[in-house]
């Protein structure tokens, strides 16, 4: 079975540009999360679907990041207009259902860099 | 709030030795998961094992194992016969709702 996919891998902007990132979950999964990685804060969530419905978007920074999950096989993650502090990898994960036993599969991430 | 604490930013071994890395978390929870992901430079965050708090017994994956204390909220993970393959970033996580909280990192590195 295909993992989690993401596009695209590495994404190079200027600021103000918008900025789209692509995820595809694993077939079957319910629950999608996306992840932000930086150093200074490490890895954390951004929003969580449930599904396709965003059930948290409490970790969503500003309101230039939105979010979609228009059907159970993709999801976007938008930034417009972008920053260099938006710079980080994003990962999109997966779960078969949201409860706390069922492990989280993470995607390849995109590494954005934002000029 | 929960938070996940990492103590070693950095540690070496070499090829084919034993090495412990370091997790404790804190939480007012009972029900809850713990997890290792090891993150190699290709960047996949990629599970190496995980926890049930309550069960006693360590989980163990081949060469890898925890050492689960729950009453003093530690969660260290073995790695036996290190290979080369094994550097990477290794990042401890907690969980109890639906978000995964993990630590800093420790990043590994394996040496001939």
């Amino acid at each position: 079975d295909a993992g989690v996919i993401q596009s695209p891998r590495h994404e190079v902007t200027e600021m103000g540009q918008e900025v789209t990132l692509r995820c595809k979950p694993i077939s079957g999964h319910n629950s999608l999360f996306w992840y932000r990685q930086t150093m200074m804060r490490g890895l954390e969530l951004l929003i969580y679907f449930n599904n396709n419905v965003p059930i948290d978007d409490s970790g969503m920074p500003e309101d230039r990041f939105s979010a979609k999950m228009p059907n159970a096989s993709f999801s976007t993650l938008k930034i417009q207009p972008s920053e260099p502090r938006d710079s980080a990898v994003y990962f999109c994960a997966s779960s078969k259902l949201a409860g706390v036993s069922h492990t989280q599969y993470f995607g390849p991430g995109t590494r954005l860099t934002v000029l | 709030a929960q938070t996940v604490t990492q103590s070693q930013p950095e540690m070496s071994v070499q090829e084919a030795e034993t090495v412990t890395l370091s997790c404790t978390y804190d939480t007012s929870e009972n029900n809850y998961y713990l997890f290792w992901y090891k993150q190699p430079p290709s960047r996949q965050m990629i599970l190496v094992i995980r926890q049930e708090a309550y069960k006693q017994q360590n989980a163990t994956e081949n060469r890898f194992s925890v050492n689960f204390q729950k009453a003093a909220k530690s969660f260290s993970l073995k790695i036996s016969d290190s290979q080369l393959g094994d550097t990477a970033m290794y990042f401890c996580a907690f969980r109890s709702g639906y978000a995964l909280n993990f630590g800093k990192g420790t990043s590994l590195l394996v040496t001939p």
